[in-house]
């Protein structure tokens, strides 16, 4: 079956726009998880659904930064007013539900490079 | 997306070897650790997962040692491969938040033919 799917893999854009990534999770997947990777860094948590509900948005970096859901699988990851140190990849993962008994997926990221 | 940068810790081994990534956790609270692979272009991939209650956990070809009294983890590639090269991270997960995992910086494996 197909997997987790990110569009687009990358992104080019000038500080001050603002860009939408994309993910695709896994089909039945309820749980979708944002992380950012910046270079040479580990992954950086940014927020997680459980359905359309994000229950804990602590981690998106500033209030620049916001996410949706909708219908339980698609979810968009919003950036406005971009600045080069937005520059990273961001990954999105799905897993059955949310909780450390439900392995995450990844997908291939999207590379975001603000000029 | 690129995950590997130009001042991660290398470890560079001899195909066939055994390797061991180390890495060290902040948060004496984790009580879940993961294993994570990537791949050049690719998301991260779970290669084996250890709770608090074990000091050691085997997969195949790889097992997981966990010190709590240091923080401490390592995963140990037996027989290393061409194919193992990739950014290995370890994720812990605190009990009160099991939606969320704390990536450490990652080390590059590179094996040598």
């Amino acid at each position: 079956g197909a997997g987790v799917s990110q569009s687009p893999s990358n992104k080019v854009t000038e500080k001050g726009k603002d860009v939408e990534l994309r993910c695709d999770p896994i089909s039945g997947h309820t749980a979708l998880y944002w992380y950012r990777q910046s270079l040479g860094q580990g992954l950086e948590f940014l927020i997680y659904f459980q359905g359309n509900s994000a229950p804990d948005k602590s981690g998106l970096p500033s209030d620049r930064f916001s996410a949706e859901r909708t219908g339980g699988s698609v979810s968009t990851l919003t950036i406005q007013r971009t600045q080069q140190e937005d520059s990273a990849v961001y990954l999105c993962a799905s897993s059955l539900w949310a909780g450390r008994n439900n392995e995450q997926y990844f997908g291939p990221g999207t590379r975001l490079t603000v000029t | 997306g690129e995950s590997v940068g130009l001042h991660l810790p290398t470890l560079s081994v001899q195909e066939g070897d055994n390797s061991i990534i180390n890495c060290a956790y902040s948060n004496s609270a984790s009580d879940y650790f993961i294993w994570y692979k990537q791949e050049s272009g690719k998301g991260p991939q779970f290669i084996i997962d250890i709770r608090s209650n074990m000091d050691k956990r085997q997969g195949q070809r790889v097992t997981v040692l966990l010190n709590k009294t240091v923080k401490h983890l390592s995963l140990q590639i037996a027989a290393t491969q061409p194919g193992d090269s990739a950014v290995y991270f370890c994720a812990e997960n605190i009990e009160d938040s099991s939606y969320k995992l704390i990536f450490g910086s990652g080390t590059r494996l590179l094996v040598r033919p």
